[in-house]
């Protein structure tokens, strides 16, 4: 079965510095993998997705994400990261081709110090 | 267009009350989902659907019931609430899982079981 682990709980990070969200995804074929950002109070928001081809994808809000299949990571980066982008950020697998059911991991919450 | 709308957005029930969450889509899309969010296990599934009048359980259906008489709605039933049940829950919904569209989701519902 699919699985994906984010190893880090919280993060904090000053503004202006960048970021890097740890995703990793146990999966038996071609994955594919998404970013979702939630603010407080709010659903949750796409960020970018990877489904195949070049494995840096570029997302909303200047944020990017780099699939890596030896490493089975799908870690999302930003360069400079502004007070805006506090906030869980969720990483997921989407269904099989035998399934209907996407897998998130358990979130990191970022916190962003001015 | 209003996306995927969820009421109520609050909820405080007793023990043994029974409830219903709604939400509606107007995106005309087959699949809805069911989630519930908790502190330190991420977005786990309840129930889903592939389209009206087909339902199939998550990872974690027990205390939950659904039905998908319509596209647009998609209720989810507590026939008898317990303290356990407390969390926040976000429906969503997509195109077409199989091509790995990407999921909208609802503002949530945070409900309360005393």
């Amino acid at each position: 079965a699919q699985s994906v682990t984010q190893p880090d709980i919280h993060i904090t990070v000053s503004e202006g510095a960048s970021l890097e969200l740890r995703c990793n995804y146990s999966y038996g074929a071609t994955p594919y993998l998404f970013w979702y950002v939630q603010s407080p109070g709010q659903g949750l928001q796409l960020l970018l997705k990877y489904f195949s081809g070049d494995t840096l994808v570029q997302g909303i809000k200047g944020f990017e994400a780099e699939f890596k299949r030896s490493q089975s990571s799908f870690n999302l980066r930003k360069p400079s990261v502004h007070w805006s982008d506090a906030a869980e950020y969720f990483c997921a697998v989407g269904p099989s081709n035998t399934g209907n059911q996407f897998y998130f991991g358990t979130g990191t919450s970022l916190t962003v110090i001015p | 267009n209003a996306g995927v709308t969820q009421t109520p957005k609050f909820q405080v029930l007793k023990t043994g009350q029974s409830m219903t969450l709604q939400c509606a889509q107007d995106m005309n899309h087959e699949y809805m989902s069911w989630y519930r969010q908790d502190p330190g296990m991420g977005l786990r599934l309840i129930h889903y659907s592939v389209g009206a009048g087909i339902t199939d359980q998550g990872e974690v259906p027990n205390g939950y019931n659904v039905s998908r008489s319509t596209t647009e709605d998609f209720p989810l039933r507590l026939l008898s609430a317990a303290p356990s049940q407390t969390s926040v829950y976000f429906c969503a919904s997509s195109w077409n899982p199989s091509t790995n569209e990407k999921l909208f989701f609802g503002s949530g519902t945070q409900l309360s079981v005393l």
